[in-house]
This record gives C-alpha cells, structure tokens and sequence, in this order.
C-alpha cells in the first residue's frame, strides 16, 4: 500500500545545511510535496518536484528526487532559527496527498 | 492568495456531545479535505468531497461524517465526541486535477 517514512527529528546550527530525508513506496506518484508547518499553523506548501525531474532549486531550498530508490530530500542551505518547523513530504497519489509523519527541525543559535 | 479558515483554533468539549468543526474556502475550489495531525503519526485523512453534496471516506472516517451542502463550507461532524478524538484537525481545499492543497490554521479539539 501507500506508505511516506520520514524521520522524526533533526537537530543543526544556524548557518548549516540542513537534510531532511522522505522514503515513499508508490512508484505511481506523479508529483511529490514538501510543506512546512509552524508552531499553532497550518501546513504551507514550500516546494514541489515533478516525478520526472532529478532536482529542483528555489532560492535556499534544494530537492532531490531519486525515483530508482523511491527517495525525497530538501536541502535548506544556511538554515535559520525561522527555519525552525515541522517538515512534511507528501505524494500525490489519485486526487489524494499521502503524507510522512513530519520531521521537527530543530535550529540552535 | 488562496484563504482556508477554520471556525475555532481551540474547542474542549465533553464525552459524548457532538463537534461541528466548520472549514471555508474563498478561492473556488471544488475539492475540500479533512485531516487529523497526531505527534508521529502525520497527517491522516478522514473524509474528502469532489464537491457539492459528495463525499468520500478516507483512511480513517469511523466516529466521523461530514457536510458540505455549499461549495465554499465543508463540516466535520463528531457525532458523539469521544477522548480518543482529541487531536488537530486540519481543513484544506484544491483545484481539481491539481494536487497542491491550501491548509486552514487547525483546530486543536480537546474531548474531556
């Protein structure tokens, strides 16, 4: 069935890089979502890749997409203490999103 | 810019009442979609509609229905609110054929 694994926690210093990984298991997915939520916030969507694209820019944000492995991740470079969220990966699958169980980043001064 | 409210940021209510949770999007969407977010557990789906008058069951939509009599309003329905329906619940809304959706704020429900 469909499944999204994320890790739950992530912790770096401002100013790092920081990597959050996503597995995903339908090979069928066309689209595949990171969203962002802030503490008391609903999710907002950050970025997308297409599912025939290896990677996508967008300003800090980087995402790589290795369909072989079934594997997501967003890069944040120079991650800020506003960076300091829960991040989910989605994919989109029928008219649906199936999401991972969201990675808390954690940025230390 | 795409805006999905929700009718209260926090609800405490008592075992056995019944929950309306109301959701309003204002950009047209046809399809609207209720979440509930438990820590580690993500985002799961409890019901979504295509529009006006339907709806689809999700992966968890026991103890749950829904309404959505207008395009813009999509209701959750907690006919007998138990404590295990303590959680976030997160209303979204999208376009047809596209599967990016705009989140309300959530609501926090807490069932003593």
């Amino acid at each position: 069935g469909e499944d999204v694994e994320q890790s739950l926690f992530l912790s770096v210093r401002e100013g790092d890089s920081s990597v959050i990984n996503c597995t995903y298991t339908d090979s069928s997915s066309t689209y595949l979502y990171w969203y962002k939520q802030e503490p008391g916030a609903g999710l907002q969507l950050l970025t997308y890749i297409f599912s025939n694209m290896d990677m996508k820019q967008d300003q800090r944000l980087t995402v790589l997409l290795n369909k072989k492995d079934k594997h997501l991740s967003l890069r944040i470079a120079d991650t800020q203490t506003g960076d300091s969220a829960i991040y989910f990966c989605a994919e989109g699958l029928g008219s649906k999103l199936i999401f991972g169980q969201g990675t808390t980043l954690q940025v230390k001064p | 810019d795409v805006k999905v409210t929700q009718s209260s940021r926090y609800l405490v209510k008592r075992t056995g009442e019944k929950v309306f949770l109301e959701c309003v999007q204002d950009m047209d969407h046809e399809n609207m979609f209720w979440y509930r977010q438990d820590p580690g557990l993500g985002l799961r789906l409890i019901y979504f509609s295509y529009d006006v008058k339907m709806k689809e069951k999700g992966d968890i939509p026991e103890g749950y229905s829904v309404s959505r009599e207008k395009k813009e309003r999509f209701s959750l329905i907690l006919e007998s609110a138990s404590t295990n329906q303590t959680s976030m619940y997160l209303c979204a809304s999208s376009l047809p054929g596209r599967y990016e959706q705009y989140f309300g704020p959530g609501t926090r429900l807490t069932v003593t």
